[in-house]
């Protein structure tokens, strides 16, 4: 049981340039979501998905987007690069809604991520 | 402006000691309060929940409390071991069950020494 993987681990990208990090889960969770984890700061959510083929957006959208086209895989787009987007970047899964308290999320190992 | 604020902001102990870590929140409506460890490279791993009328619980030599009232928790950490070395969040959830959002705090480093 992998949980929650994501891909990469590791990415330089240049000012301007395109990628997309790829979250996998194996929990059959309805609920997806990605952070992002600057110095100093805590998790501050980009976007999120209450189930296959809805994304919302979080606190810090700007700058990115996300699709779910099959319910264990969330993508996030960055379409052009900026320096403000370095950052780790963490994607969670949840079985349950919003903040309830059964809600756990899972989170996986991150991807860092450098533009430059 | 819903915070979560905690202290210290890192910590060094040896191993075998205890400590106790801190978070203050002004959130409203408060839902519950969660703690989670991150070790370094890793995404966080929950290590407890609490709702508004738990004041205590426990996983292992992890002990978290809650005071409502004070809009306070602390995480105590019993008989420290090198594997806990780690960064321990606290995060919030505020508002209602299907609108509410978490909201995390900068987390406090911990490094247990031998």
């Amino acid at each position: 049981n992998a949980g929650v993987t994501q891909t990469p681990k590791f990415r330089v990208l240049k000012t301007g340039q395109s990628m997309t990090l790829l979250c996998a889960q194996d929990m059959n969770h309805e609920y997806m979501y990605w952070y992002r984890q600057d110095p100093g700061m805590g998790l501050r959510l980009i976007h999120y998905s209450v189930g296959e083929g809805t994304t919302a957006k979080g606190e810090v959208p700007d700058g990115y987007n996300v699709s779910r086209l099959k319910k264990q895989n969330f993508l996030l787009g960055l379409e052009s690069a900026a320096p403000s987007q370095t950052s780790v970047y963490f994607c969670a899964s949840s079985r349950d809604r919003g903040i309830l308290a059964k809600n756990i999320q899972y989170f996986g190992a991150g991807t860092r991520l450098s533009v430059l | 402006k819903n915070q979560v604020e905690q202290s210290p902001q890192s910590l060094i102990i040896l191993e075998g000691k205890n400590c106790t870590l801190q978070c203050n929140y002004t959130v409203s409506p408060f839902s519950n309060l969660r703690w989670y460890k991150q070790d370094t490279g890793r995404g966080p791993v929950s290590l407890t929940i609490m709702t508004f009328s738990e004041n205590t619980k426990s996983n292992g030599r992890y002990t978290a409390t809650l005071d409502a009232d004070t809009k306070q928790s602390s995480l105590h950490i019993t008989a420290s071991q090198l594997s806990d070395s780690a960064s321990y969040i606290c995060v919030v959830s505020a508002g209602s069950s299907n609108t509410g959002k978490l909201i995390f705090g900068q987390g406090t480093t911990l490094q247990v020494k031998p």
